[in-house]
């Protein structure tokens, strides 16, 4: 599709329970990018794939957030344990790169996820 | 630390009245500005990519350029409908994005 997909549009989750995020970057584009985008705009970098492979991890925090994109199904990202802190927007970037050698990233509508 | 601040934090302009927003940076080694509109409720649609200071950039009423330690978004008589949070991100030589906390943008007609 031309339009990167996100499910579902709102999540709400008891602390402590499982949340699992979906994302269907656009067709052709071999780079998925997670954010999380919490109060005033800011956005935090979680993981980047190229592909099924994980190109840069360094923004995960790793004891509760997990991801994958395997071939043929939605990107996925999953929150084991949530906390009241994960409540924020969590979006999904596509991209290609370029000729000039960027990621110009095209974003989901988000998934708002709502711990309580 | 690489990172972007970006100001005004919030801007109210006229219809028709022209103004810029900044976007600071500080980076190991720039690949690459970009700048995206958000409209509430919605992702970052993609606007601009700059990669040398003196390079620019126009798309309607809006012109993005870059220095070497700032970028300017230039809105020329602003519409209602230019009504947005405008974000600014950067590349690092590490392939790492940053995103600024961005400027919302109120035009009133």
């Amino acid at each position: 599709g031309e339009e990167v997909a996100q499910t579902p549009k709102h999540l709400v989750r008891g602390e402590g329970q499982k949340a699992k995020l979906y994302c269907a970057p656009i067709k052709g584009h071999s780079y998925v990018f997670w954010y999380q985008q919490v109060l005033k705009n800011e956005f935090k970098f979680l993981i980047s794939f190229q592909n099924e492979n994980v190109f840069d991890e360094t923004g995960m925090p790793k004891e509760r957030f997990s991801a994958k994109c395997l071939p043929n199904s939605p990107c996925s990202l999953e929150i084991q344990a949530t906390k009241l802190e994960d409540s924020a927007v969590y979006f999904c970037a596509s991209s290609q790169l370029t000729p000039g050698g960027d990621y110009e990233q095209y974003f989901g509508p988000g998934t708002r996820l709502t711990v309580t | 630390e690489d990172q972007v601040t970006q100001s005004p934090e919030a801007l109210r302009l006229q219809e028709g009245e022209s103004s810029s927003l900044n976007c600071s940076y500080t980076v190991s080694g720039l690949r690459g500005l970009f700048w995206y509109r958000q409209d509430p409720g919605k992702g970052p649609e993609f606007l601009f990519t700059l990669y040398s200071a003196g390079e620019e950039k126009e798309k309607e009423r809006l012109k993005a350029t870059l220095t070497k330690k700032e970028s300017f978004l230039h809105i020329t008589a602003p519409k209602p409908e230019d009504s947005a949070t405008y974000l600014c991100a950067v590349r690092n030589n590490f392939n790492k994005f940053y995103f600024g906390s961005g400027t919302k943008l109120n035009v009133k007609p």
